[in-house]
């Protein structure tokens, strides 16, 4: 089956430490999100790709990297530079071109938990 | 900052239509208008999207206003499942495919 996968779905992790978070995608997409909900909000971009080797800067970067050395990976670096990281992390990816068939594709999600 | 406002939430009784606004009013001529649902601790799932005709898929039908300034999202006969947040979303229209998300409204379907 086609589709995007976020492992692990639960992530737990003491505070200073940085943590991983893993995005793949078999879709044969060129871009790739990465987004934050907090309780009871909307989602948040953090950074996005739209080819490979290259990515750029949400609204909400600052504590996060990210790498896309694969089209098909998009990692998510939580750093303990990140004040408030404990939230639901969401990965996503797109086709580019045309806006009429434009749609993004969401993963499950992880929820870190930082304590 | 989100282009869209819309209910912070609304019932809907099971077989119902659920009749689900947004406003857009500052929305550009090439911004398309695109809703997305999400299911609680799952990933947003897309609906559909339109430009400036009135669109239908198998899930739902959007209604977009003359004047483009508002839409609606119809769910034809809600069912227990249909209970979400919805997003309305304008689309930048610029190259980055980037999606804006607001605060949406909480559907509740109710028996």
């Amino acid at each position: 089956d086609g589709g995007i996968t976020q492992s692990p779905k639960y992530l737990f992790r003491k505070e200073g430490q940085n943590v991983t978070l893993s995005c793949e995608q078999n879709l044969n997409h060129d871009a790739m999100y990465w987004y934050r909900q907090d309780p009871g909000q909307g989602l948040r971009l953090i950074y996005y790709s739209q080819i490979v080797n290259d990515f750029q800067k949400g609204d909400i970067a600052e504590g996060y990297s990210v790498s896309r050395e694969k089209k098909e990976s998009f990692p998510l670096t939580v750093t303990s530079a990140q004040k408030n990281p404990t939230a639901f992390y969401l990965c996503a990816s797109s086709t580019r071109g045309l806006p009429s068939s434009y749609e993004q594709y969401f993963g499950p999600g992880t929820r870190l938990t930082v304590t | 900052d989100a282009k869209t406002t819309q209910p912070t939430s609304m019932d809907c009784a099971e077989g119902r239509a659920a009749n689900l606004p947004c406003n857009h009013s500052t929305i550009s001529g090439n911004e398309y208008v695109y809703w997305y649902r999400q299911i609680h601790s799952q990933g947003p799932q897309y609906i559909i999207h339109g430009l400036k005709n009135n669109e239908t898929n198998e899930m739902a039908s959007l209604i977009i206003t003359e004047d483009r300034k508002s839409s609606t999202l119809i769910l034809p006969h809600a069912t227990l499942r249909d209970t979400a947040v919805y997003y309305c979303i304008v689309r930048v229209a610029d190259n980055t495919d980037k999606l804006i998300f607001g605060t949406g409204t909480r559907l509740q379907v109710f028996p």
